[in-house]
């Protein structure tokens, strides 16, 4: 399993557009790279996954370069609501790719 | 849907003592998860079952057993709790393709 790193805290003040970014350097050719966000008392809840290039939802984008070592999560415009524990996973997601690994994930404290 | 229940919501234990914690999913996905998730920590696996009728541990299985009831259920036994056993656990279950899994609230478990 691919391991991660990613900032332990961030912070951001309300209506600003949040940058994550997570490290994965011995990411697999056939690895995903996925997000999770997870609030106090809560279990995680994905929010965004992707191969390469950008990929973009309701919530989120998530955008990867061509050697794929690395990810960035972006959050437009955050709210006080999105102050929660965002995760950055790699893993492949066939039929026979199980198991996630789920760091300690990044901080991010939303300030009014 | 209810997604994914989990039983009970808070337990105490006495070291020594055994309990079951219980899992089910309405989603009918084939495989389900165990973590534990320590204070400030990221989860970490304790066992997984990628479809009825079979089970692998996970990075933590230690002091656990599994059941795959069921395709809906899957649950998790402590035979002799430990204080390192105090965690809150999760389960949860994944979506066919892809690595989107979807996360019961959790229950949260003390060992005295």
């Amino acid at each position: 399993l691919a391991k991660t790193t990613q900032p332990i805290s961030m912070d951001s003040y309300e209506g600003q557009e949040v940058n994550i970014t997570c490290s994965h350097n011995n990411i697999a050719t056939n690895d995903y790279i996925t997000w999770y966000q997870q609030f106090p008392s809560q279990g995680p809840r994905f929010i965004i996954q992707g191969y390469k290039t950008k990929v973009t939802n309701e919530v989120a984008s998530l955008f990867i370069p061509a050697d794929r070592k690395s990810s960035t999560l972006s959050l437009p415009r955050v709210s006080l609501s999105d102050t929660a524990v965002y995760y950055c996973l790699v893993a492949g997601s066939g039929a026979g790719s199980y198991q996630l690994t789920f760091g300690k994930g990044t901080k991010l404290s939303v300030i009014p | 849907n209810a997604g994914v229940t989990q039983t009970p919501k808070f337990q105490v234990l006495k070291t020594g003592q055994s309990m079951t914690l219980q899992c089910a999913q309405d989603m009918n996905h084939n495989s389900m998860y165990w973590y534990r998730q320590d204070p400030g920590m990221g989860l970490r696996l304790i066992y997984y079952s990628a479809s009825e009728g079979t089970t692998d541990k996970g990075e933590v299985p230690n002091g656990y057993n599994v059941s795959r009831l069921n395709k809906r259920e899957f649950s998790l036994r402590l035979e002799s709790a430990a204080p390192s056993q105090t965690s809150v656990y999760f389960c949860a279950s994944r979506y066919p393709l892809g690595n989107e899994q979807f996360f019961g609230p959790g229950t949260r478990l003390t060992v005295l």
